[in-house]
């Protein structure tokens, strides 16, 4: 199986600023025939399902918010929040869909400073 | 728009069983893979299998260590998918989701599994 891990486990960063959390694959999940890399980012808010932001590592879903980014290939990854605002405290996941399983790192908290 | 909505889950005894739904609208359900993916309280997401479309022969895959116990199905008439879930155990107590392609997601159904 592809061992995803993400880092920080939390994170507490001001209204305003920057947050990067960072997501490694234990194997490339870049595919080599479409240049694609199979990672997606969610967003969970209490109470809530997961909702899909970003696929094909660096694709935002429609909707969402472009200081929302992706960034990284093969097997280090980044998500992005270019300037932090309240309603974007959650936990964020990265999961690969390159093979089966389709394995998910285990969430960063998100939370204001 | 597209929803998801699943149902079935509830108190089982350790050992017992349960077959949990997902009922699909606002998609082509016949081209649509879904997935299965459960949440334990308070901690992370675990992918637990998934059903492939009727172009790809309805082929079926799970997480290694939940493979045998756990069986997904699909009706076309109904627009539904289901999560069939054997010997039942603590551990597999959680929020049970359903997802489009991992895209659109159900509110979920939860399952406990006590004595």
């Amino acid at each position: 199986d592809i061992v995803m891990t993400q880092s920080p486990g939390s994170l507490a960063v001001s209204l305003g600023e920057r947050a990067t959390i960072n997501c490694k694959s234990s194997q490339s999940i870049l595919y080599s025939s479409n240049n694609k890399n199979y990672l997606a980012w969610y967003q969970q808010k209490p109470g809530q399902p997961p909702k899909l932001l970003i696929y094909w590592s660096s694709t935002r879903e429609s909707g969402v918010p472009d200081r929302f980014s992706g960034g990284g290939s093969g097997t280090d990854f980044t998500l992005t929040i270019s300037s932090l605002q309240a309603e974007d405290v959650a936990v964020y996941y990265c999961q690969q869909y390159y093979g089966t399983p389709y394995t998910f790192g285990q969430g960063t908290k998100l939370e204001i400073k | 728009e597209v929803q998801l909505v699943e149902s079935g889950g509830g108190l089982v005894q350790p050992g017992g069983s349960l077959k949990l739904s997902c009922a699909a609208s606002g998609i082509t359900f016949s081209d649509s893979a879904i997935h299965w993916v459960r949440q334990p309280s308070g901690k992370g997401l675990e992918w637990v299998g998934r059903i492939r479309s009727k172009a790809k022969n309805y082929a079926t895959e799970y997480a290694a260590s939940l493979k045998g116990r756990f069986v997904i199905s699909r009706d076309e008439s109904k627009n539904t998918a289901y999560l069939q879930v054997n010997s039942l155990k603590a551990e597999d107590s959680a929020m049970y989701y359903c997802t489009h392609n991992l895209t659109n997601w159900g509110q979920g159904t939860l399952v406990t599994v006590s004595s």
